[in-house]
């Protein structure tokens, strides 16, 4: 089955203690992105990379980090969360060009 | 500015009401469009999408047009059922660099 899986689902976390928010896909998708969802302010691009080894800065790239070793993995990466980091937070990853982007299921992060 | 503006909610119909998400963008060329459906507790679907001017998309009752001379994707329906209620999200992407801008999306309640 086509899919983004996303880990953790479900995360609480202190103030400082360095985090890692996984995605995989297994569509062979070149692009993938994570986004963050907060009441109000829609869905807000954090990161986005083109293909292995190229990532570049969405909207909102402060505090985050972002990796792209393998086509299928695009890990988010929080080295010193702190509680504006509590979002709902979405992976997504598509083909290049105009197609359509399918996401995660999402990972609700709480920063405290 | 936002690149997608789409119509402020709360959106609270009776069943069997006529719906209409208004949504509008700003772009150079020609960007494509897509309609994301987000229900409680889940993650973006895709809904419909058009790539070009005056498409139409079309899925589960769902339609919108593509208008280039208004530069608008209204999200229209017919006749909605309580399933319809969820939070729906306008968006376009950048044809070159592929990246998705989001709406800040509609929340619609439908009541039977």
């Amino acid at each position: 089955e086509a899919q983004v899986t996303q880990n953790p689902r479900y995360l609480i976390t202190v103030t400082g203690k360095k985090l890692t928010v996984t995605c995989s896909q297994n569509m062979n998708h070149e692009y993938m992105s994570w986004y963050r969802q907060d009441p109000g302010l829609g869905l807000r691009q954090i990161y986005y990379s083109m293909n292995v080894e190229v990532t570049d800065k969405g909207d909102v790239p402060e505090g985050y980090k972002v990796s792209r070793k393998e086509k299928r993995n695009f890990p988010l990466i929080l080295e010193s969360p702190s509680p504006n980091q509590t979002s709902l937070y979405f992976c997504a990853s598509s083909l290049q060009g105009a197609t359509e982007a399918f996401f995660g299921q999402g990972t609700r992060l709480t920063v405290v | 500015g936002d690149s997608v503006t789409q119509m402020e909610g709360p959106v609270t119909l009776s069943e069997e009401a006529f719906l209409t998400i208004n949504c509008t963008y700003t772009a150079t060329g020609y960007p494509s469009l897509f309609w994301y459906v987000q229900y409680p507790g889940e993650g973006l679907q895709l809904l419909l999408k058009a790539t070009k001017a005056d498409d139409k998309g079309s899925n589960k009752g769902f339609e919108a047009t593509y208008r280039k001379e208004t530069t608008s994707f209204h999200l229209e329906k017919g006749s909605v059922q309580v399933s319809d209620s969820a939070v729906y999200f306008c968006a376009r992407r950048d044809s070159t660099l592929g990246r998705l801008y989001f709406g800040r999306g509609t929340q619609l309640t439908v009541w039977p």
